[in-house]
């Protein structure tokens, strides 16, 4: 089956210093990603939108300097976290779009960020 | 806009009991639903899904069938194991972007 994955799985960072997160997705090609932020016992929120070769569209009230991504390849986007702080900790989730299959987003196990 | 509205949890059940999530939801167009399960501690999963009107989707002894006359994608399953524990997250995809409801925390006790 179609498989993203997360790196690093978990990071505690200092505040003020910024944070990267990888998602891939291993045995397919995916022309379109998503980053989700989930707070403790509730949903997913989009963050934005990546396409391969493109700039991220955001969703209303992201900061976009502040969440920097970047999706140079059909298997690799990343997230940036600029300048962390408390309030960004959270556990984020990447998803990706098969090539192939137009509906069906495929999700990471997620990255838990704390800091500190 | 694009909504989902599921049941609220938390849900217990004891093993071997029947399990009914429900969900409604309001969209334009004709969107594809989706159930994903989150387990403790692990990312999204996707359990099953169904693209248009009638059709029924299942996985793992669950069952959702898509209403449109009601806007509904309730999630079933005839009887739990504890291993079901999880949440259970109603979506919709709408122009590629998945709108998620609030989830579902379903515990099973043996």
């Amino acid at each position: 089956g179609a498989v993203v994955s997360q790196h690093p799985s978990w990071v505690i960072c200092k505040s003020g210093t910024s944070v990267k997160i990888e998602c891939r997705s291993l045995d397919f090609q995916a022309t379109t990603m998503f980053w989700y932020r989930q707070f403790p016992k509730q949903s997913l929120m989009l963050m934005a939108t990546s396409n391969e070769g493109s700039k991220a569209t955001y969703e209303q009230g992201v900061e976009k300097d502040k969440f920097l991504i970047n999706h140079a390849s059909l298997t690799l986007s990343t997230l940036t976290v600029t300048s962390a702080h408390p309030e960004d900790s959270s556990f984020y989730i990447c998803s990706a779009r098969d090539r192939g299959c137009t509906d069906t987003q495929y999700f990471g196990p997620g990255t838990r960020l704390t800091v500190l | 806009g694009d909504s989902v509205t599921q049941m609220e949890g938390p849900v217990t059940l004891s093993e071997e009991a029947f399990l009914t999530i429900n969900c409604t939801y309001t969209a334009t167009g004709y969107p594809s639903l989706f159930w994903y399960v989150q387990y403790p501690g692990e990312g999204l999963q996707l359990l099953l899904k169904a693209t248009k009107a009638d059709d029924k989707g299942s996985n793992k002894g669950f069952e959702a069938t898509y209403r449109k006359e009601t806007t509904s994608f309730h999630l079933e399953k005839g009887s739990v194991q504890v291993s079901d524990s999880a949440v259970y997250f109603c979506a919709l995809s709408n122009d590629y972007k998945l709108s998620f409801g609030a989830g579902t925390t379903v515990t099973v006790r043996a």
